[in-house]
């Protein structure tokens, strides 16, 4: 069975802060990816990753990084928090380009 | 981004009762996904659908990969309390995008013991 999980399920910042979530498989699949969920907005993406060291723009990078340095791994980076990154953060990931995505359980990010 | 039509956005049926919802897109997808998510958890993966026109079943789940590559159904049969949740279709592979997944808005379904 695939396995994704994530560092944290809920997690509590202030705004200004620098958050890292975290993202680990253990399938050895090729790519990774972040979303973020919200009511009315349904899945979003935000960044992915189809080899170590290299990512690609989703649909929401503003206020994001990512860093993918080893091939199990995939962190996100909220450089500077602020209020409207108050979010579900769903990590992925998935063997090759056209396979199915397997997703972690989750984190819950408030930022106050 | 583009998003799939999904319908209905919500559903409330008796124990027992057999469920069907469907994506329907005006683009061709290559893949075609069915997640199901509880509140608070993950998306977890019911059906994975590869080939136009593919039928594939999982337990009490059927979908089916619609003949156009524009759509997918999924039924679900003899359902359970712990069907209750929230079924998400997703395609893959639109317009050379190989890796986006786009989703539908999903659909809320409750059951009634």
């Amino acid at each position: 069975d695939v396995k994704v999980t994530q560092s944290s399920r809920y997690l509590v910042k202030r705004t200004g802060e620098k958050v890292f979530l975290e993202c680990v498989q253990d399938m050895d699949h090729e790519n990774m990816f972040w979303y973020r969920q919200d009511p009315g907005l349904g899945l979003r993406l935000i960044y992915f990753s189809y080899d170590v060291k290299m990512k690609e723009k989703g649909d929401i990078p503003e206020g994001y990084s990512v860093s993918r340095e080893k091939k199990e791994r995939f962190s996100l980076i909220l450089e500077s928090a602020s209020t409207n990154q108050t979010s579900m953060y769903l990590c992925a990931s998935s063997l090759s380009g056209q396979d199915e995505q397997y997703f972690g359980p989750g984190t819950r990010l408030t930022v106050t | 981004g583009q998003q799939l039509n999904q319908s209905p956005q919500s559903m409330f049926i008796q124990e027992g009762e057999d469920v069907s919802m469907n994506c329907t897109s005006s683009s061709i997808f290559n893949t075609w996904l069915w997640y199901k998510q509880d509140p608070g958890e993950g998306p977890v993966l019911l059906i994975a659908l590869y080939k136009a026109g593919e039928l594939t079943s999982n337990g009490r789940l059927t979908a089916q990969f619609g003949i156009t590559r524009k759509d997918s159904f999924l039924n679900i049969s003899a359902s359970i309390p712990s069907d209750v949740g929230i079924y998400f279709c997703a395609g893959l592979g639109s317009g050379g995008s190989n890796y986006k997944l786009t989703f539908g808005k999903g659909t809320l379904l409750t059951v009634n013991p």
